[in-house]
């Protein structure tokens, strides 16, 4: 059974860093052909990919936001991190983890969602 | 402004079919046969509905179904129940520029 969970700030000041991890279960990143991405979604708005992490360390970017965008796994700790950098209101979305399949084209378990705020 | 291209509403009677189209381009929908639909209700992260243009994943309902014509991608659901009122997302694969989504389209069940 698979499970993925968001964690991380609720709310962080605009140009500051943000942190999020998602914790995972019932996968494993060091198997041939896993991996995990990330996700975001305005409120009220639509769904934008920002980042996929593979089991041999591949990454791939959005590239509208690759500049600022920084994904990393610990396998041990079935985690996977994305950091933001130079947060700006705009950047306020509830923030998902997923597991894709394929080569990373669809999703088919996704966590709950983190909700995070870009306010001074 | 999303990468692919949703009516941003949708509706139908109980019993009735309807289909939402989702239009990206030939770098996107039209060069790989790797689309895939979103559920979402209000609150609730996305669920998959399709995949790979009109495959369902275990658990998904016969009455959803998927197709594609070119450029262009469309999601079908037959027999419309009120739990079908939700939001839906196209996604397709796109190369060297990842995965990208569409802009949603909300249906209503009437």
């Amino acid at each position: 059974q698979i499970t993925l969970k968001e964690s991380g700030p609720t709310l962080v000041k605009p140009t500051q860093t943000l942190t999020l991890t998602c914790t995972f279960s019932g996968f494993s990143l060091s198997t041939s052909g896993v991996g995990v991405g990330w996700i975001r979604q305005p409120p009220g708005k639509a769904l934008e990919w920002l980042a996929l992490i593979y089991w041999d360390d591949d990454k791939r970017y959005s590239p509208s936001l690759k500049s600022r965008l920084t994904i990393t796994k610990d396998t041990s700790k079935n985690q996977v991190v994305l950091t933001m950098t130079n947060m700006d209101p705009v950047d306020t979305a509830t923030y998902y983890c997923a597991h894709p399949q394929g080569s990373g084209q669809y999703f088919d378990y996704w966590g709950q969602g983190t909700l995070v705020t870009v306010s001074s | 402004q999303s990468a692919l291209t949703q009516p941003a509403s949708v509706s139908g009677s109980p019993g009735q079919s309807i289909t939402i189209s989702c239009t990206g381009t030939s770098s996107d929908v039209g060069s790989y046969n790797l689309v895939s639909w979103y559920q979402q209700h209000p609150g609730k992260a996305p669920k998959l509905m399709i995949y790979e243009v009109s495959k369902r994943p275990s658990g998904v309902s016969n009455r959803f179904s998927g197709s594609k014509s070119g450029n262009t991608a469309s999601l079908t659901i037959s027999g419309l129940q009120a739990e079908d009122e939700a939001d839906y997302y196209c996604c397709s694969y796109a190369g060297s520029r990842g995965v990208v989504f569409g802009g949603g389209t909300k249906l209503t069940v009437l």
